[in-house]
């Protein structure tokens, strides 16, 4: 069955520093999201992207956040300068279209000290 | 503003007993509301999409159904290896993509 897949599963940084996670939706998918949960809270909306742009994002999706999708299979969340509070399990998702059920890869927990 | 609410937040059950899990929702006009499965470190596994009031679907031990305010989760004789969190989400019939979930239901299923 297909499914979602994200590297790394676990990311050590250093606060400032610069990260990038990816991920590999599956094939046939057209629309992807990054979504987040802090350590016994929700999960969280980060952006959706879709035909090469961002469809959506909310308010925690600043200027240090970035997404792109470098080729035909992978997707990345780029965090540019990272901070204490940006520790958290990072998912990523993807849907065929756009009403569709997202389906969520394995998560990147991403701790930074 | 558009939330979600679950109900227990923690559930301890004895294996074969039967129980059900609560969803209630406030969103403006919901386009479809999704229950998902977390262990542990791990994402979020989907279990089921319900798009209308009325609407229930079913998956071995687990039945969900809806209506206009709430979702409940049905486990019926439940295994250990139903421990689990469930998670329930919503999106709404604006043109948004996010899904809104809840804080989940922690289940514990004892042999």
């Amino acid at each position: 069955e297909p499914e979602v897949t994200q590297t790394p599963s676990h990311q050590v940084t250093q606060m400032g520093q610069e990260v990038i996670l990816r991920c590999v939706p599956i094939s046939n998918h057209l629309y992807f999201y990054w979504y987040r949960q802090i350590l016994g809270q929700k999960v969280e909306f980060l952006v959706s992207f879709y035909n090469n742009e961002i469809s959506e994002k909310s308010e925690i999706f600043d200027d240090q956040f970035s997404v792109e999708r470098p080729d035909g299979s992978n997707f990345t969340l780029k965090i540019r300068s990272t901070k204490l509070e940006d520790s958290a399990m990072y998912f990523c998702a993807s849907s065929e279209v756009k009403t569709d059920t997202q389906y969520f890869g394995p998560g990147t927990r991403l701790t930074v000290l | 503003e558009d939330q979600v609410t679950q109900s227990p937040e923690a559930l301890r059950l004895q294996e074969g007993e039967s129980s059900s899990l609560n969803c209630s929702y406030t969103v403006s006009g919901l386009r479809g509301l999704f229950w998902y499965r977390q262990d542990p470190g791990k994402g979020p596994e989907f279990l089921f999409t319900l798009y209308s009031a009325g609407e229930e679907k079913e998956k071995e031990r687990l039945k969900a159904t809806l209506t206009k305010k709430e979702s409940f989760l049905h486990i019926t004789a439940p295994k250990p290896e139903d421990s689990a969190t469930y998670l329930c989400a919503v999106q709404a019939r604006r043109n948004t993509d996010k899904l809104i979930f809840g804080t989940g239901t922690r289940l514990q299923v004892f042999p």
